[in-house]
């Protein structure tokens, strides 16, 4: 079935550094695709995403490119903030049941720590 | 209230309990969904409903009873649960394609519960 494989975490960094966190994904239809971020304490808000090869999705710096040649989506972004660390989880879209209803597909998560 | 709210935020209870999750969504969304996170796992989908009927029930025991009376409330019924239940459980919704229309695959959640078997 499709799957998500993401880089395992803790990510740590110095403000200003740059972000990559790495996703590949496994699907048999052509889904879409996303990044979600989880700050502590709440629940997961949608970062960006991409429906289609080689779209770029963006917001609030970060930016993720829908590579269909590597299977992959990984999130960049050029200068981090401490107000960035988080939960990161990259997903996929599975069409449900006639076409209706989406599955999200979560990969595990990574956790980013940006220190000052 | 906006978006989706969970209550309680948080929750202990015994083995031999009898508790429940409340879900509501506040966009107008035709399908929701119950997710269980635990810690280094990857998000389990529990439960999906679209237009309030059951659509998927991804083998999930017994003791978890999910209940959705309209579009904006669901619930998740829990009763004999096991320390393995300890998790936050997080809502989600969605705006499902209808035949009149199209939908969005993006989801929006709540904070979700953090629930503590003991």
């Amino acid at each position: 079935g499709d799957s998500v494989t993401q880089m395992e975490g803790p990510v740590t960094l110095s403000e200003e550094a740059f972000l990559t966190i790495n996703c590949t994904y496994t699907a048999t239809g052509y889904p879409s695709l996303f990044w979600y971020v989880q700050y502590p304490g709440e629940g997961l808000q949608l970062l960006l995403k991409a429906t289609k090869a080689d779209d770029k999705g963006s917001n609030k710096g970060f930016e993720a490119t829908y590579r269909k040649e590597t299977t992959s989506f990984h999130l960049e972004k050029g200068s981090v903030q401490v107000s960035d660390s988080a939960v990161y989880f990259c997903a996929l879209s599975d069409q449900g049941y006639g076409g209706a209803t989406n599955k999200l597909i979560f990969g595990t998560g990574t956790l980013l720590a940006v220190q000052p | 209230e906006t978006g989706v709210t969970q209550t309680p935020r948080h929750l202990v209870m015994g083995m031999t309990n009898k508790k429940s999750l409340k879900c509501e969504q506040h966009l107008g969304h035709n399908a929701m969904y119950w997710y269980k996170q635990s810690a280094k796992k990857p998000l389990e989908l529990m439960f999906v409903y679209s237009l309030e009927e059951r659509v998927e029930n991804n083998s999930v025991p017994s003791r978890f009873s999910p209940e959705c009376p309209n579009s904006s409330h669901l619930f998740l019924h829990l009763h004999t649960l096991q320390p393995e239940d300890s998790a936050l459980y997080l809502c989600a919704s969605s705006q499902d394609a209808e035949w009149w229309g199209t939908g969005s695959d993006e989801q929006y959640f709540g904070p979700g519960t953090r629930l503590t078997v003991t």
